[in-house]
């Protein structure tokens, strides 16, 4: 069966400190991968996707970017972490063939920046 | 892009009754619109989805019905239990990533 392993699970972090929050899937290969972020009591905002190692779309212009270096990992980078960066961090996958499939999220990174 | 609407932002309900949350959505191309339930401190977790070539799908208490032609669809949910609150989400897509409404927190009084 396919998991979603993401961490770190909770994370302090000041101003202007650099971010890197990583996400595997197993049990699947080409997965669509993901990034979402949920602000306190909010909704799910896409922040960035990405169809193929390498290939990264980006949602929201802001300072994280993404990258995905294997076919199963998903890493969310910052140089320097603003105030409005808090919120709650889930990685997700999804079947290949197309975006209108059930997306499986991982438990999430609450970032809390100082 | 798609857009999706979400009502209400919260509801209350007795136990024992019925709980419904409606959405709707901009892009008359997408065709799959999932709903998920995230309990507090957790992960979204998929509860039941409809694909636009049926009008109602229904998993024991839950139930979801699309319309298409007005561009809605809403989440029913019977004989609700304290185990049934959360913040409960709707999505859509077509041929982008799923777009999610800003969720309904329901509260179920025992």
């Amino acid at each position: 069966s396919q998991t979603i392993h993401q961490w770190p699970a909770t994370l302090v972090q000041p101003v202007g400190s650099p971010l890197s929050l990583e996400c595997t899937v197993e049990g699947t290969s080409n997965p669509n991968l993901y990034w979402y972020r949920q602000a306190a009591g909010r909704g799910l905002q896409l922040l960035f996707y990405s169809v193929g190692i390498g290939q990264i779309s980006s949602e929201v212009p802001q300072n994280l970017s993404a990258s995905r270096p294997q076919d199963r990992q998903f890493i969310l980078s910052s140089k320097k972490l603003l105030l409005s960066d808090s919120g709650f961090y889930l990685c997700a996958w999804s079947s290949r063939t197309d975006f209108n499939s059930p997306l499986h999220f991982g438990n999430g990174t609450r970032l809390t920046v100082t | 892009g798609e857009n999706v609407e979400q009502h209400p932002s919260t509801l209350s309900v007795q136990e024992g009754d019925s709980a419904v949350i409606k959405c709707t959505y901009s892009d008359s191309a997408s065709n799959y619109f999932p709903w998920y339930k995230q309990e507090l401190g957790k992960r979204p977790q998929l509860i039941i989805d409809i694909r636009s070539n049926v009008g109602e799908k229904k998993d024991q208490r839950i139930a979801v019905t699309l319309n298409k032609t007005a561009k809605h669809f809403s989440l029913h949910i019977t004989e609700t239990q304290p185990e049934d609150s959360a913040v409960y989400f709707c999505a859509g897509s077509g041929n982008t990533p799923l777009v999610f409404g800003k969720g309904t927190r329901l509260s179920v009084i025992a």
